[in-house]
């Protein structure tokens, strides 16, 4: 498995853009990149992934370098409802050719009024 | 749309009990997937299945184990439970298995052995 590392937490203020790192020097060629995020007490919820090139969709954009070893998450305007850990996952292919999520501990943002 | 659907939201078991925690995927979602998320820690993967056959297992003891029926529900059970099997079960659902459209998870049930 490929594995990722995050910043334990970090902090935001209401209103900026929050830029979550994330480093994945051993990835696979065919690997993408996935981030979740999970709201206390709730399950994780899907954001963005992307193999490539750099991604954006209504919640956030994803930057990913060139040699593909890390990525940023960005969320352009953080607001309160944005606090949350933010994972970051490499994909893993079963030998089935089903794939599963690989989570680590992520990072805690918090954003703050 | 109902999202994922897992009952109950919360159970307390006492130690050496077994335990049957349910889920309904998304409707036309045909795979169901399995974590186990200790406090403090990210979910990790149990099993994942496809169309009523296990694709994958993830590194747990024989005391779990799983089914996916033909209406796509899945039932993850636990047998001899022990104080460490404590945790928030999580359920996701997928239209294939494949990661390309993304899993959905649900709320989980909170599992407390005593």
């Amino acid at each position: 498995d490929a594995k990722t590392t995050q910043p334990t937490s970090m902090d935001c203020a209401e209103g900026r853009a929050a830029n979550l790192p994330c480093n994945h020097s051993t990835i696979s060629g065919n690997e993408y990149v996935y981030w979740y995020r999970q709201i206390h007490s709730q399950g994780p919820q899907y954001i963005i992934h992307g193999l490539k090139n750099n991604e954006t969709n209504e919640m956030a954009s994803l930057i990913i370098t060139e040699d593909r070893k890390s990525s940023t998450l960005i969320l352009p305007h953080a607001t309160l409802r944005d606090t949350a850990v933010y994972y970051c996952i490499v994909r893993v292919e079963m030998n089935s050719g089903y794939s599963t999520l690989t989570f680590g501990k992520g990072t805690m943002l918090l954003v703050s009024p | 749309d109902a999202g994922v659907t897992q009952s109950p939201t919360h159970l307390i078991k006492t130690r050496g009990q077994h335990v049957t925690l349910r889920c309904s995927p998304i409707s036309g979602h045909k795979s169901v997937s399995w974590y186990q998320q200790v406090l403090g820690q990210g979910p990790q993967f149990i099993f994942q299945y496809y169309e009523k056959e296990e694709r994958g297992r993830g590194n747990f003891p024989d005391r779990f184990s799983a089914r996916q029926f033909p209406n796509y529900s899945s039932e993850l059970n636990v047998n001899a439970l022990l104080l460490g099997d404590s945790a928030l079960y999580l359920c996701a659902s997928s239209p294939t298995g494949g990661l390309n459209y993304g899993y959905t998870f649900g709320s989980g049930t909170r599992l407390t052995v005593v």
